[in-house]
């Protein structure tokens, strides 16, 4: 699977959108990128995921670049329940295709 | 989506002994994961389980450490053996379901005196 780069931290103003990097240059066609997010040790949550299109759910949408070389998850007004490790992963949609963890990107919410 | 619970939620441990942490899902999922999550670290996938067939460990996992039993679509069991602080850690267990959407459970807490 291909390797993800977060940046390890970043800082949110409460009301504010929330844009989250993720360069993943070496992803591969059968690849999708998933976005998952780990508040205060809690198991972690799903949050989105896509192939090469822009998604969008309840809790956030996911843009990813028409070279497939990185994506952005879009919180769009940032709430103090927001702050959590951020994972990107890319994974293969395959019943054998393993989510592995990097080190995610801590976000912090600010009132 | 699917609900998974975990048993026990918390416990302490003395060195040398063995846990056995249950993980139970709503739902009939062909696969199950077990991960660990060390403090202050990210996760770390242990095995996959599937059922019907024995367990398949990461590097650096065997399965005399981490027997893993999966009797059925809807339970799995991880045991920690012969355990040292170096065992302290959160043990999450992780299905896909039909929709190709890997879910987690609430997690272990294990810390070993």
């Amino acid at each position: 699977d291909a390797k993800t780069t977060q940046p390890t931290s970043m800082d949110c103003a409460e009301g504010r959108a929330a844009n989250l990097p993720c360069n993943h240059s070496t992803i591969s066609g059968n690849e999708y990128v998933y976005w998952y997010r780990q508040i205060h040790s809690q198991g972690p949550q799903y949050i989105i995921h896509g192939l090469k299109n822009n998604e969008t759910n309840e809790m956030a949408s996911l843009i990813i670049t028409e070279d497939r070389k990185s994506s952005t998850l879009i919180l769009p007004h940032a709430t103090l329940r927001d702050t959590a490790v951020y994972y990107c992963i890319v994974r293969q949609l395959s019943n054998t295709g393993k989510l592995i963890f990097g080190q995610g990107t801590t976000l912090q919410v600010k009132p | 989506s699917a609900v998974i619970s975990q048993k026990p939620s918390r416990d302490i441990c003395q060195r040398g002994t063995s846990l056995t942490i249950q993980c139970q899902v709503d739902s009939q999922v062909t696969m199950m994961f077990w991960y660990r999550q060390q403090p202050g670290q990210s996760l770390t996938l242990i095995a996959t389980a599937n059922q019907g067939s024995e367990a398949t460990y990461e590097s650096g996992f065997v399965i005399d450490k981490f027997p893993i039993s999966r009797p059925n679509l809807t339970f799995s069991t991880l045991t920690v053996s012969n355990m040292s602080p170096e065992d302290s850690s959160i043990y999450l267990c992780s299905v896909i379901t039909g929709g190709k959407t890997q879910y987690f459970g609430p997690g272990t807490r294990l810390l070993v005196l």
